[in-house]
């Protein structure tokens, strides 16, 4: 089993509908868990982390963790074709030292 | 710029040849990380510093490969007889330390070419 799991796409919505971008990891003791989005040809970037089990807002986008589950997600409401990126998961370790460990991640693509 | 820095952006060398790669991280982070990307996957997990200290090296990585931070700041990641399957690009990252996983952010990374 991998240890992230990301269904890599590509997942076409329209704009102005919500994306739906899932995540399953494999270590339970998973404590934080972060989503970076990737332009092609670019570094991630860091757009929302999570820590508590339930939903975390910021502006369009809303991060859900079910640590019971196994399983983060991201939604991005109002989607924009500048939202058009590779999304990666990453969940942090659960020891001392806390190295993320990167899903092959989600290409998504919004179509005016 | 106060974020992550990666020196050079590109590199294009021969099969055979070293390479040194710089990254200079956020200044108040302890933390920093290697990561190496091929194209249509995640990034991939190299190695790891706590300040100076190398904390963890991937299996992955071959002895061709060695990384250092000397002063808990800067690091260099080296590739020894590059080959071409070491045609990546190689991500740099830093965060701080905390009782959680803190936000970690990644440098503009070194896109590497073996001919």
């Amino acid at each position: 089993q991998k240890e992230v799991e990301q269904n890599s796409g590509p997942l076409s919505v329209p704009e102005g509908a919500i994306a739906s971008l899932n995540c399953t990891y494999s270590d339970r003791g998973s404590q934080s868990f972060f989503w970076y989005r990737q332009y092609s040809g670019k570094s991630p970037e860091l757009i929302m982390f999570i820590y508590s089990n339930g939903d975390k807002e910021d502006g369009r986008f809303t991060a859900q963790l079910n640590k019971a589950s196994q399983y983060v997600s991201l939604l991005i409401r109002d989607s924009q074709p500048s939202d058009s990126a590779t999304y990666l998961c990453a969940p942090g370790g659960n020891t001392g030292f806390q190295k993320l460990v990167f899903g092959t991640g989600t290409r998504l693509l919004v179509s005016p | 710029d106060t974020g992550v820095s990666q020196d050079p952006r590109h590199k294009i060398t021969k099969r055979g040849q070293n390479v040194t790669f710089r990254c200079d991280p956020i200044s108040e982070h302890n933390r920093l990380y290697w990561y190496r990307q091929t194209l249509g996957q995640g990034p991939e997990f190299l190695t790891y510093f706590q300040n100076e200290a190398q904390l963890e090296k991937s299996r992955l990585l071959s002895d061709r490969f060695s990384a250092e931070r000397p002063k808990g700041s800067f690091s260099t990641l080296e590739i020894q007889r590059t080959e071409q399957g070491d045609s990546a690009m190689y991500l740099c990252a830093s965060s701080l330390a905390g009782t959680k996983n803190t936000e970690a952010f990644f440098g503009q990374g070194t896109r590497l070419t073996v001919v």
